[in-house]
Formats: structure tokens, C-alpha cells, sequence
């Protein structure tokens, strides 16, 4: 298994409040994704990371932020959580195109976030 | 509106019937994968197509990459119980960086 650690697993909070969640990783991967999930929509990039420092948004941003200070950790902040962020998120890593090949992406186990 | 639309979005048969699941996008992809997710697990890449017109075979699971490479299939010939997940398919843009899914495909193969 690839080395990704999300924390927290599950999270409950009250709408306004501040909400971050953290990917860790062990692979010296360069790429790093966060992703939400919710039924009927499969997944959707909320932000990604190409190396420290450089990140882009996905189809999803608004509400979001993301902050890669090093390699291995690749943070998800909910400034002011509100009850639409409530969903399974996801977070992934990749090494990256290799021959005009697109990498594989390797999934963390989630992070459950319930806004009330 | 998601950039990758799949259909059907359920789907429940019986052990021993076949199976297709398609992938559908307007835009043009620099590759597309396709991914097996189970309960309370992130997807496990199943594939990954590059060239427009692809054909891969993966013991009884058929994938095809669209000749335009804005579509792909998903086969499964004598559907298993154990191939019972969520099928997600994934396009690649940005110099094959960034990842977008399709809604997905519940499958549940009944014994």
C-alpha cells in the first residue's frame, strides 16, 4: 500500500467554523490531489499540488485552501465550513507523467467531514 | 456539470451476465484510467488507455479509449460477484497532471 496518511478519519462541526485536514505521505511522491466525494457526482479535484509551494485549483475551489510547505504534507483548510462541505474527502498522490503516460494516482482511506 | 459523464449510474445483474459501462466527455483527453472503488476504500486503478482507438483486455474486463480519446467503455464479460464496486473512469489534462473523474458506476453482481 501507498504510504498516505489522512487525518482526521471523521470530523463533526458546526457551520462558520475553521476545518483543516491534513495528507501526509511517505513516497517522496511530487504530485499531491485533494478530492471530494459525494453520491452521484464520483469524485471532484477540489485543489492539487505539482511541488512545494506550487498548487492549482480543480473544478470545485471555492470555500477551499490548500498550503504544501513540504513534500510530504498537503493540508486542506475550510476557512468557514459550511453544511454543503459536508462529504468523504480524499486525498492522492502521484509520481507523475512518466513517457507520455499520466501516473497512477494512489488514495488515502478518506476523511468522513460532517458540518451541521 | 462534470467534465466526465458515466452511465449507467447503477447497474445490478446476475453472476454469469456481461456487462458495459461507458464514459462520455466533450472535451479531449491526454489519456483516461479507470478506477475500482470499494466501501470505505479509495479507488485502485484498474487501467490506464493513451492512444485514440486503444483496446485492453484485463482477464474478462474490455476497456476502449474513443478514436477522438473523449470516450471510453468498460466490459465485463461473465460478471462476478466480486466484481461488485464502484467503477470510476478518469481523464488526464495539463501535461497528463491534473485528474478529473466521471460520476461513477455502481455495480452489484447478485449470485
Amino acid at each position: 500500500d501507498a504510504g498516505i496518511t489522512q487525518s482526521p478519519r471523521h470530523k463533526v462541526t458546526e457551520t462558520g467554523t475553521p476545518v483543516t485536514l491534513r495528507c501526509h505521505q511517505t513516497e517522496n511522491h511530487r504530485y499531491m490531489y485533494w478530492y471530494r466525494q459525494d453520491p452521484g457526482h464520483g469524485l471532484r479535484l477540489i485543489h492539487y499540488s505539482y511541488g512545494v509551494k506550487d498548487t492549482d485549483k480543480g473544478e470545485v475551489s471555492d470555500g477551499y485552501s490548500v498550503s504544501r510547505s513540504k513534500t510530504e504534507d498537503f493540508l486542506l483548510t475550510l476557512e468557514s465550513a459550511t453544511s454543503s462541505q459536508t462529504s468523504v474527502y480524499f486525498c492522492a498522490i502521484s509520481t507523475g507523467p512518466r513517457e507520455r503516460l499520466a501516473g497512477e494516482l494512489f488514495f488515502g482511506e478518506g476523511s468522513r467531514l460532517t458540518v451541521l | 456539470t462534470q467534465l466526465l459523464e458515466q452511465s449507467p449510474q447503477f447497474l445490478s445483474i446476475q453472476e454469469g451476465e456481461n456487462l458495459t459501462v461507458y464514459c462520455n466527455s466533450s472535451s479531449v483527453f491526454s489519456s483516461l484510467q479507470w478506477y475500482r472503488q470499494e466501501p470505505g476504500e479509495g479507488p485502485v486503478l484498474l487501467v490506464t488507455v493513451v492512444t485514440g482507438g486503444e483496446v485492453k483486455k484485463l482477464k474478462r474486463l474490455t476497456f476502449q479509449f474513443g478514436d477522438a480519446r473523449k470516450d471510453s467503455s468498460l466490459h465485463i464479460t461473465a460478471a462476478q460477484p466480486g466484481d461488485t464496486g464502484l467503477y470510476l473512469c478518469a481523464g488526464a489534462q495539463g501535461n497528463f497532471n491534473k485528474f478529473y473523474f466521471g460520476s461513477g458506476t455502481k455495480l452489484n453482481v447478485k449470485p
